[in-house]
């Protein structure tokens, strides 16, 4: 069976320095999406992509986040100067014809 | 705006009694709601989706849900609890259900714990 899968599963990093949380969707969808919790928290939606362009994103992805598609397969979000409060379990989904989300296992990113 | 609340963050049962977990939305226009499980270490896995059809949703592992827009609920039932299903759920609203660039507004999550 299809599924998302996420790289790596676990992230530690200094503050201040430059992440990228690597996801690849399932194949043949075409909508893709970047979620985060912070611990005890509930999952918050960042970001939605299509047609290798941002659809929607909320207030907490600011300048320091992008996304990109560098190729066919690979959906990447990146941190440009990671903060003590950007420590979350991060989650990509996708989605094809249905409006199903399709979920990761998700990345935990630890910022110290 | 779509909100969610899930009432009772931990839901105790024991095992082949009834799981009984609350959603409760707010919605602006007609919702989808979904419930997701996540197992320890794991993604958030689609339990069952409500998106305009049948009130009563069945999902998967025997769980479903109804709709009623009179009480703006969504709870998530199964008639009898198995110690798998010991993990956590969440009920979420999709913000343009009609289309796949919705995002997904999520509820506080339920850990469900089931006791032999």
């Amino acid at each position: 069976e299809p599924e998302v899968t996420q790289t790596p599963s676990h992230q530690v990093t200094q503050m201040g320095q430059e992440v990228i949380l690597r996801c690849v969707p399932i194949s043949n969808h075409l909508y893709f999406y970047w979620y985060r919790q912070i611990l005890g928290q509930k999952v918050e939606f960042l970001v939605s992509f299509y047609n290798n362009e941002i659809s929607e994103k909320s207030e907490i992805f600011d300048d320091q986040f992008s996304v990109e598609r560098p190729d066919g397969s690979n959906f990447t979000l990146k941190i440009r100067s990671t903060k003590l409060e950007d420590s979350a379990m991060y989650f990509c989904a996708s989605s094809g014809d249905s409006n199903e989300q399709f979920f990761g296992p998700g990345t935990r990113l630890t910022v110290l | 705006a779509q909100s969610v609340t899930q009432l009772g963050s931990h839901v105790s049962v024991s095992e082949g009694a009834l799981v009984l977990l609350r959603c409760n939305y707010s919605s602006s226009v007609p919702p989808y709601l979904f419930w997701y499980v996540q197992y320890p270490n794991q993604g958030l896995q689609l339990l069952l989706k409500y998106t305009s059809a049948a009130t009563l949703v069945k999902g998967i592992n025997g769980f479903e849900a109804e709709f009623k827009k009179s009480e703006t609920s969504f709870h998530l039932t199964k008639p009898s609890a198995h110690m798998s299903d010991a993990a956590e759920y969440f009920c979420a609203v999709s913000t343009d259900g009609s289309s796949n660039t919705g995002k997904l507004i999520f509820g506080q999550g339920t850990t469900l714990q089931v006791k032999p």
